[in-house]
């Protein structure tokens, strides 16, 4: 069964540092698919990035950065020079390819509280 | 532009009472998903359905029920409301596929079980 796993419940940083949040994932699919989202504090799902097992290429988007080591099935998202607007809980999510349909599994959420 | 709206945006009711919460999106999406948060839970998959007249059980699905008569429409009943249902719900779609496909959210809805 798959299982996302996200230890940082809860993280503090000032503005301008670097953050890393982290997600270890657990699955039998050799194809598979990781996800990350934003939950700002107005409560929408902001979709951030998906990424499929067989890409392993880091991938930077501005600020944002995530590393993807399949060999301890981890997939983290860096924020660089965090700012006040990062504020807000972040979910890493996993969808095995597997045979026929599947679902998305979510981790539980990691909070960012950026300070000025 | 496409979009995926849920109404109420908020809801009182009492325990005991049937509630229908509506997601609707503009999308196109072949898939459609119900999920609800809680603290120290996450997101949980209540139902989900992969086209017209497809529904599927998720995680929690006990209590709830989903049908789906055409494409842009996948309401979720609470068929006698608990307190335990009290919960943040969120609707999600997706294009079609496997299932593997980015998953686009609602606004979510706030339910409150008295």
């Amino acid at each position: 069964a798959q299982k996302v796993t996200q230890a940082q419940t809860e993280i503090s940083v000032v503005e301008k540092e670097d953050v890393t949040l982290d997600c270890v994932y657990e699955t039998r699919d050799t194809t598979y698919y990781l996800f990350w989202y934003k939950q700002p504090p107005s409560g929408e799902l902001v979709f951030l990035i998906r990424r499929n097992s067989f890409d392993e290429q880091n991938e930077i988007s501005g600020r944002y950065s995530w590393n993807f080591q399949k060999s301890t099935s981890s997939f983290n998202f860096t924020i660089t020079a965090s700012q006040v607007v990062d504020s807000a809980v972040y979910f890493c999510a996993l969808s095995e390819a597997g045979s026929g349909y599947s679902t998305l599994t979510f981790g539980k959420g990691t909070m960012l509280l950026v300070s000025p | 532009d496409a979009e995926i709206t849920q109404s109420p945006r908020h809801k009182i009711t009492e325990t005991g009472r049937q509630v229908t919460l509506a997601c609707h999106q503009t999308w196109n999406h072949n898939n459609m998903f119900w999920y609800r948060q809680d603290l120290g839970h996450g997101l949980r998959l209540i139902h989900y359905s992969y086209g017209v007249q497809d529904t599927n059980k998720g995680e929690v699905s006990d209590g709830y029920s989903v049908s789906r008569s055409n494409t842009e429409d996948l309401p979720l009943t609470l068929e006698s409301a608990a307190s335990s249902q009290t919960s943040v719900y969120f609707c999600a779609s997706s294009l079609g596929g496997s299932g593997t496909e980015t998953q686009y959210f609602g606004p979510g809805t706030r339910l409150l079980v008295l």
